[in-house]
């Protein structure tokens, strides 16, 4: 089982929804979690980090559900600007400061 | 404040050919990971370093991979000798690391290498 799974997409969604991605992972002693970005043909970016119950930032909010081992990216109103890949990623099991990263859910948003 | 310092942006070589990819992590952070992402295989982690010392490198493909990091403001990734398959983007990113206390994880990634092994 991979450590970090994530639904691929794409997600095409218009201008204005709101849509949600899933993040499934299989390290319960995960503490922090975190969400990064990646426009086509450049470096992934930090988007969140998520310490504890989740955390909130203007349109964007992330979650984490330590019980059914999930966290999930809530982008509310999107933008054009929003269409790329996000990942999930997490700490390595046993793996000291190594991240794992999911292969990533590619949103389009659309006029 | 400079991010993560890659280069060059752009590498096309022939098969066979030595390849040097540069990396200078932010200052101050004392992790410094290198990462290569093609289509087919996402994101891998080839090696990171702790204090300029390589601490994983289980991720390297083979023997033609050799990266070092001789001060707390540089590293090389080097492929010698280089093949096709090795055509990717080749990642280099950097975090700061405490045993002493909280860890955060961040890793901050520079624009990468483009590597073309014709």
């Amino acid at each position: 089982r991979k450590e970090v799974e994530q639904d691929p997409g794409p997600f095409n969604v218009p201008e204005g929804a709101t849509v949600a991605f899933n993040c499934t992972y299989s390290n319960s002693a995960s503490q922090s979690f975190f969400w990064y970005r990646q426009d086509c043909r450049k470096e992934p970016k930090l988007l969140m980090s998520v310490y504890s119950s989740g955390n909130e930032d203007g349109r964007f909010t992330a979650q984490l559900n330590r019980a059914s081992q999930y966290i999930s990216l809530l982008i509310r109103d999107s933008k054009l600007s929003d269409s790329a890949t996000y990942l999930c990623v997490a700490p390595l099991r046993g793996g000291g400061n190594k991240l794992t990263f999911g292969t990533g859910t590619q949103l389009k948003v659309e006029l | 404040d400079a991010g993560v310092i890659q280069s060059p942006r752009h590498e096309v070589t022939e098969m066979g050919q030595e390849v040097t990819l540069r990396c200078k992590p932010i200052s101050g952070h004392n992790s410094l990971f290198w990462y290569r992402q093609t289509m087919m295989r996402g994101l891998e982690l080839l090696i990171y370093f702790n204090n300029n010392v390589p601490i994983d490198d289980s991720g390297m493909p083979e023997d033609r991979f050799s990266a070092k990091m001789p001060n707390a403001s540089f590293s090389t990734l080097k492929i010698q000798p280089s093949e096709p398959r090795d055509s990717a983007v080749y990642f280099c990113a950097s975090s700061f690391h405490s045993l002493a206390g909280p860890t955060t994880y961040e890793q901050y990634f520079g624009p990468g290498t483009r590597l073309t092994v014709t």
